[in-house]
């Protein structure tokens, strides 16, 4: 089993839709939990840290379930500047050795 | 906010050559440093954490001897790839840890080198 699991995508969404992410993660006793985006051909760029209680930014919405190992990325009204891979990121032993999915792909559609 | 710098952004090199790839952390000080490479359509994976004034810690599978890591002072990394070939060709990104926002920002990225061997 992968330690960071993403559906790969690609998910082509409607702008103004709302679109959902899931991520699971293998290692329990995992610290910490990030969304970070990344257009294509650069460098990854945080979107929002995911914090046991769940976090809004805007549209933006992100979850921990620490008992089913997943976090879920929601966005609502999907803008087209929205379109990028997103990738799932996890700190496991509190380090900063992050460990990325493999990225979930969106576009989204005018 | 924290900024981290690498460079060059593109770099051409023929076979059998070496490439050096710099990273700096501009507005703070990292002691730590990450080095990743990302093939097309593949996650980032991480090749080495680089610890200042000591030796870089390389996961499993990367060749510490092909991929040299100096990080020689508290704002600088470098990655010299050795002997590159063209398999060697991918998008290399480092990042640092500014612990003054690590609540916030965990990690600050570079803009990542993107390597090809001819």
């Amino acid at each position: 089993r992968k330690e960071v699991e993403q559906d790969p995508g690609p998910f082509n969404v409607p702008e103004g839709a709302t679109v959902a992410f899931n991520c699971t993660y293998s290692n329990s006793a995992s610290q910490s939990f990030f969304w970070y985006r990344q257009d294509c051909r650069k460098e990854p760029k945080l979107l929002m840290s995911v914090y046991s209680s769940g976090n809004e930014d805007g549209r933006f919405t992100a979850q921990l379930n620490r008992a089913s190992q997943y976090i879920s990325l929601l966005i609502r009204d999907s803008k087209l500047s929205d379109s990028a891979t997103y990738l799932c990121v996890v700190d496991h032993f509190g380090n900063e050795k992050l460990t990325f999915g493999t990225g979930t792909r969106l576009t989204i559609i005018p | 906010g924290a900024v981290v710098s690498q460079h060059p952004s593109w770099v051409i090199c023929k076979s059998g050559t070496s490439v050096k790839i710099e990273c700096r952390s501009l507005d703070f000080q990292a002691t730590t440093m990450f080095w990743y490479r990302q093939f097309p359509k593949q996650s980032l994976m991480l090749m080495a954490t680089s610890n200042e004034g000591s030796k870089a810690t390389y996961e499993q599978g990367v060749e510490k001897d092909k991929f040299l890591i100096n990080h020689a002072s508290l704002t600088l990394s470098t990655l010299t790839v050795t002997s590159a070939h063209p398999e060697d060709s991918s998008f290399y990104i480092c990042s640092a840890f500014d612990r003054v926002s690590a609540y916030n920002s965990p990690l600050h990225f570079g803009n990542g080198t993107r390597l090809t061997v001819t």
